[in-house]
């Protein structure tokens, strides 16, 4: 099968900066990415559907100028928490598709 | 728009049974998918299996087979001889119909705990 590889797997960070995710399909190209939201005992929420070379579109309720998407080649999107504060602790996961959806081994990410 | 219902928070099974965790869906598209993923403690989602709405036979992975009930909107996860490794959630999930064909979104259930006791 396809694989999506994410990281960092974890990380810690200190309230008021950004963080960055990255999210890479390794062996297939994807115009498209998708980012997930999970709290803890929760699904998976849709944050937003990233597009190679064009803006994102986030659903309803995300702010996009605390999570920014850049989409920048057909293999690689990433989420940039701006900011950050301790509510955004969550664990972020990414898919691609080929077929059916493959995700990411996800990242927790803690703000202190 | 569409939806998923999982309808129990928590399951337990004993090592070597069969369980089925259920699922109910709400689409008034023709054209669906339905998924079921694993995701164990250490977060990784894991295919399980898949159905399309127009599949015509049950879907079967190994121990793992859908029970896809269209009319009842309905596509249950039946996990046979449970083992201890299948303790994790369980997520039903449902493919949106997409204009360019597979870059399509998912809409998750709430998921199921399941626990195998030994």
């Amino acid at each position: 099968g396809a694989v999506v590889s994410q990281h960092p797997s974890w990380v810690i960070c200190k309230s008021g900066t950004s963080v960055k995710i990255e999210c890479r399909s390794l062996d297939f190209q994807a115009t498209t990415m998708f980012w997930y939201r999970q709290f803890p005992k929760q699904s998976l929420m849709l944050m937003a559907t990233s597009n190679e070379g064009s803006k994102a579109t986030y659903e309803q309720g995300v702010e996009k100028d605390k999570f920014l998407i850049n989409h920048a080649s057909l293999t690689l999107s990433t989420l940039t928490v701006t900011s950050a504060h301790p509510e955004d602790s969550s664990f972020y996961i990414c898919s691609a598709n080929r077929g059916r959806a493959f995700f990411g081994q996800g990242t927790r990410l803690t703000v202190v | 728009a569409q939806k998923i219902t999982q309808t129990q928070p928590g399951m337990f099974v004993q090592e070597k049974e069969a369980v089925t965790l259920d699922c109910t869906y709400d689409t008034s598209d023709q054209s669906y998918g339905l998924f079921w993923y694993k995701q164990p403690s250490s977060g990784e989602m894991i295919f399980l299996i898949y159905q399309g709405s127009y599949d015509e036979q049950n879907a079967t992975e190994g121990r793992y087979s859908l029970n896809f009930q269209k009319a009842r909107k309905s596509a249950n996860l039946v996990i046979s001889a449970s083992q201890l490794g299948d303790s994790a959630m369980y997520f039903c999930a449902m493919r949106e119909p997409s204009v360019g064909g597979s870059n399509y979104k998912l809409t998750f259930g709430k998921g199921t705990l399941l626990t195998v006791n030994p």
